[in-house]
């Protein structure tokens, strides 16, 4: 099973700065990495699809990279409505998997 | 515009059975890769079963043998059989499409206590 870990586990961010978060996977995954956000109560929804494609809808300051192993999800100009919990989801190989996720809280 | 909507879970004795249903429009469930991602209270989603559009499927281990993921073309709706379930198969399970997740149901919630 690939394990996908993130990293940090909790972010506390002042509005209009920039995030950052990562995911490392524990073997090569190409590029079938996507990212989700998910608030409480709520469905999770796709932000990022294969490594750096924005879904559609997306807010541009939402913005991925990364290869292989390495792969990073920064939001530019953190805006309040980005409080929630950010997940990494891995579809190379079964079973699919998802990072353990980082909760951004607004300060 | 593309929706799913699941529904069928509820409270079941360990042991017991529940079928789930996420009825889709907008978009064929048979042509698409169609997915049941649950997640436990407090914790991170997790895929448990998909189907491609070529009627192969999948099952992450923990529900091997206990679960079973089918369409039905005449109603648009994919279906996910649970059966000898445990408590911990409680969470709530969603109905996603494609191999990206971009659409997702609201969820529906299933409760495995005695």
């Amino acid at each position: 099973e690939i394990v996908l870990t993130q990293s940090p586990d909790f972010h506390s961010v002042t509005p209009k700065e920039k995030v950052t978060i990562t995911c490392r996977a524990s073997q090569s995954i190409g590029s079938n990495l996507h990212w989700f956000q998910q608030k409480p109560g709520q469905s999770p929804k796709l932000l990022i699809k294969y490594v750096s494609q924005s879904f559609s809808g997306v807010p541009s300051r939402f913005s991925g990279s990364g290869s292989e192993t390495d792969f990073t999800l920064t939001i530019d100009s953190l805006e309040a409505e980005d409080a929630a919990t950010y997940y990494c989801h891995q579809t190379t190989r079964l079973p699919e998997t998802f990072g353990q996720g980082t909760r951004v809280e607004i300060k | 515009e593309e929706q799913l909507v699941e529904s069928g879970g509820g409270l079941v004795q360990p042991g017991g059975s529940l079928r789930l249903s996420c009825a889709a429009s907008g978009f064929s469930v048979s042509n698409n890769y169609m997915s049941w991602v649950r997640q436990a209270p407090g914790k991170g989603p997790e895929w448990v079963s998909s189907r491609n559009g070529g009627g192969g499927t999948n099952y992450v281990d923990s529900v091997k043998g206990r679960f079973t993921i089918s369409i039905d073309d005449s109603t648009n709706t994919v279906y996910l059989q649970m059966n000898s379930l445990r408590v911990d198969d409680t969470g709530v399970y969603y109905c996603t499409r494609d191999t990206s997740k971009g659409y997702w149901g609201q969820g529906t919630l299933v409760t495995v206590s005695s």
